[in-house]
C-alpha cells in the first residue's frame, strides 16, 4: 500500500532552535518529494521539490534530504523563528508522467519565544 | 499577483442546500485541482483538470462535480450537502500538462471553509 508517514505528530521548539521533521513514504515507482509549509489559516506553500537522484536541497534557513534506497527524507529547520510555526507536510509523487501524489498529515510546529 | 483565488473564504449550509465554489489561477497553468482538508489527514484529491476542457475524478469524487469554464477558472459543486462534507476546501493549480506537472510544484489558494449543518 502507498503511504506517507509523518514524524512527529507535532513539536515545540524555543525560538532560535534548530529542529528535523521526518517523512517516510512506502511508494512505488517513485518520482519526486515535496515538502509544504502550512500556515495556520491558509495554502500550502512549497519548499522544495527532490528527485530520485537529489540528495540535498535548501531554501533558506529550510534544508530537506531524501534517501531514496531507505525511502526516507527529512526537513531540517535552522535557527527557528516565530513566523516558522506552521504544519509541514510531506508529498510523494509517483507513478510517472500519469502519477499520483500522496500527501502525508503533516508536523505541526509551534515556535516558542 | 493574486495566484489562486477562492471565493467564498466562508460558508455555513443546511444539509440538501447546493453551492459552487469558486477558483481562478492567474499564473497560465494549465493544470488545476480541488482537494479537500480534514483534521487529522492528509489533502485528498476530489477532482482535477488537467487542461482546459478536461476533468476527472480524484479519490473521493463523490457527491460532488466539478466545471472547468476557462482556462483561468474552476469551480467545485456541491449538489445536496450532506454533513460528512464539512470540510476545508482548496483549489491548487501547475504549470505543466498531465496530472501533476511532473517537477513543478503546486500553488494553493487560502481555502473555502465550509460547515453544513
Amino acid at each position: 500500500k502507498n503511504q506517507v508517514e509523518q514524524s512527529p505528530q507535532s513539536l515545540i521548539i524555543l525560538e532560535g532552535k534548530n529542529c528535523t521533521l521526518q517523512c517516510n513514504y512506502t511508494v512505488s515507482p517513485f518520482s519526486n518529494l515535496r515538502w509544504y509549509k502550512q500556515d495556520t489559516g491558509r495554502g500550502p506553500v512549497s519548499l522544495t521539490i527532490m528527485t530520485f537522484s537529489e540528495n540535498t536541497k535548501s531554501n533558506g534557513r529550510y534544508t530537506a534530504t531524501l534517501d531514496a534506497d531507505t525511502k526516507q527524507s527529512s526537513l531540517h529547520i535552522t535557527a527557528s523563528q516565530l513566523s516558522d510555526s506552521a504544519s509541514y507536510i510531506c508529498v510523494v509523487y509517483y507513478g510517472g508522467s500519469q502519477g499520483n501524489l500522496i500527501f502525508g498529515k503533516g508536523t505541526k510546529l509551534s515556535v516558542k519565544p | 499577483n493574486a495566484g489562486v483565488t477562492q471565493t467564498p473564504k466562508f460558508q455555513v449550509l443546511k444539509t440538501g442546500q447546493s453551492m459552487t465554489l469558486q477558483c481562478a489561477q492567474d499564473m497560465n497553468h494549465n493544470s488545476m485541482y480541488w482537494y479537500r482538508q480534514d483534521p487529522g489527514m492528509g489533502l485528498r484529491l476530489i477532482y482535477y483538470s488537467a487542461s482546459e476542457g478536461t476533468t476527472d475524478k480524484g479519490e473521493v469524487p463523490n457527491g460532488y462535480n466539478v466545471s472547468r469554464l476557462n482556462k483561468r477558472e474552476f469551480s467545485l459543486r456541491l449538489e445536496s450537502a450532506a454533513p460528512s462534507q464539512t470540510s476545508v476546501y482548496f483549489c491548487a493549480s501547475s504549470q505543466r500538462l498531465g496530472r501533476w506537472g511532473s517537477n513543478q510544484p503546486q500553488h494553493f489558494g487560502d481555502g473555502t471553509r465550509l460547515s453544513i449543518l
